[in-house]
């Protein structure tokens, strides 16, 4: 079955960067692209961006360009996301999530991780 | 980029009520649209992908409609299980969006 696994919680101060991690297993890594939702607390859905494993391709959305990184390993089917110049507006649940067989729209999703900014 | 405007933001409604919430796109698109619902703590949970199509294991009770700049996801008998926050997301242009989401409570 698929899964996607994502790293643990952060605790990060204003201006540093964070990269988390979502280990995919139950598929084959390279067909999908992986995408990145975020939750600040108490607050709605906010697409961030995604990345294909096999073409590279990326798009993330513009109030993230220029700050969002999103890389892969496929030796451990493994996405990263990195976030720089952090502040406290980053505080959210940080979620990965991959499309359903043979349609865009996201059916799997990670179990979240929870990045804290605070000085 | 295309923004999704749902509303309502919160409705109140009783077991076995009737719900709509809807959602407007500032651009016109034909079906790209999805509905999620979501509980605290939890990743979102697909309802329906396409605008009208269930998503496998959905109870029936959940249905999209829509095109264009208008969408609907309707909640024929409302159930216990139910009480949640439900999502909106246009998958139509190259950088998606969500809407704000609607809580829906118990009456």
């Amino acid at each position: 079955q698929v899964q996607l696994v994502q790293s643990g919680a952060e605790v990060k101060k204003p201006g540093a960067s964070v990269k988390v991690s979502c280990k995919a297993s139950g598929y084959t890594f390279t067909d999908y692209y992986i995408h990145w939702v975020r939750q600040a607390p108490g607050q709605g859905l906010e697409w961030m961006g995604r990345v294909h494993p096999n073409t590279g391709g990326t798009r993330s959305a513009q109030k993230f360009q220029g700050r969002l990184t999103m890389t892969w390993d496929t030796s451990i089917s493994t996405v990263y996301m990195e976030v720089s110049r952090l502040t406290s507006d980053d505080t959210a649940v940080y979620f990965c999530a991959r499309g359903k067989w043979q349609q865009l729209v996201l059916a799997y999703w990670g179990q979240g991780t929870l990045l804290t900014v605070s000085s | 980029d295309i923004q999704m405007t749902q509303s309502p933001s919160t409705l109140s409604a009783s077991v076995g009520g009737r719900v709509t919430i809807t959602c407007r796109a500032s651009q016109s698109f034909t079906r790209w649209l999805a509905w999620y619902q979501q509980k605290p703590g939890k990743a979102p949970k697909l309802l329906i992908y396409q605008a009208s199509e269930l998503e496998s294991g959905v109870p029936s009770r959940f249905s999209g409609s829509g095109s264009g700049t208008e969408f609907t996801l309707t909640i024929s008998s409302l159930q216990p299980d139910d009480f949640a926050t439900y999502y909106c997301l246009q998958y139509n242009s190259d950088s998606w969006t969500f809407g704000q989401g609607t809580k829906v409570e118990i009456k």
